[in-house]
């Protein structure tokens, strides 16, 4: 069975840093692209960042360019998102997603969200 | 960027019944168009990928069409499982933007 298992929620302050973490298994984590998508409270998903199989290329959205950085490590069959000076409409649940294999879409499998909330 | 429209925001329906939700996008994306099912505390879960493609697992009550800037999703006959909420996603080209949501209530 296939899981996508991410860290636990957490509470920052605003101008703060933060690393996710998503960690698989149950698949080949190696052979297709990894996402990040976010859902703000009350608000609809939004997709956040997107990594190559390789760590070669990665891709942003507007609201998080310079400032959250996607990275991968395929030994550990991990994702992360490293994200730094956060601000309050930062705060959502994160999902990590993975697409079929050898493919960048569509999001096939999804994990269970890590909550993340800034606040002074 | 390409801009997805997603309508009605909101639908009330019973069980048994045929529902549809419409996605148009700004320019042309082809079929490359998602759907996806989302429930509190639950992972997304997606449904429907290039437009019309059932994903595994999926009851066949659900269904997608369209291609070009229009498409829809369709439920045939309403399960208690199905009231949740759907997004359509289009994935042609960056920024992937998602539609608004619909919220699938029960009447």
């Amino acid at each position: 069975e296939v899981h996508l298992v991410q860290s636990g929620g957490v509470v920052v302050h605003p101008g703060g840093s933060l690393r996710l973490s998503c960690e698989a298994s149950g698949i080949t984590f190696e052979d297709s692209a990894l996402h990040w998508v976010r859902q703000a409270p009350g608000k609809g998903l939004e997709w956040v960042s997107l990594i190559t199989w390789d760590g070669g290329r990665a891709f942003y959205a507007d609201s998080v360019q310079g400032r959250f950085t996607i990275s991968r490590d395929n030994r550990k069959d991990s994702l992360y998102l490293q994200m730094n000076n956060l601000r309050p409409e930062d705060s959502a649940l994160y999902y990590c997603a993975k697409p079929p294999q050898s493919s960048s879409w569509p999001l096939e499998y999804w994990g269970q969200g890590t909550l993340v909330t800034v606040s002074p | 960027d390409i801009q997805m429209t997603q309508s009605p925001s909101t639908l009330s329906a019973s069980v048994g019944d045929r529902v549809t939700i419409t996605c148009r996008a700004s320019q042309s994306i082809s079929t490359f168009l998602a759907w996806y099912q989302l429930k509190p505390g639950k992972a997304p879960k997606l449904l429907i990928y290039q437009a019309s493609n059932l994903e595994t697992g999926v009851p066949s009550r659900f269904s997608g069409s369209g291609s070009g800037t229009d498409f829809t999703l369709t439920i045939s006959s309403l399960q208690p499982d199905d009231f949740a909420s759907y997004y359509c996603q289009q994935y042609k080209s960056y920024s992937y933007k998602f539609g608004q949501g619909t919220k699938l209530e029960i009447k």
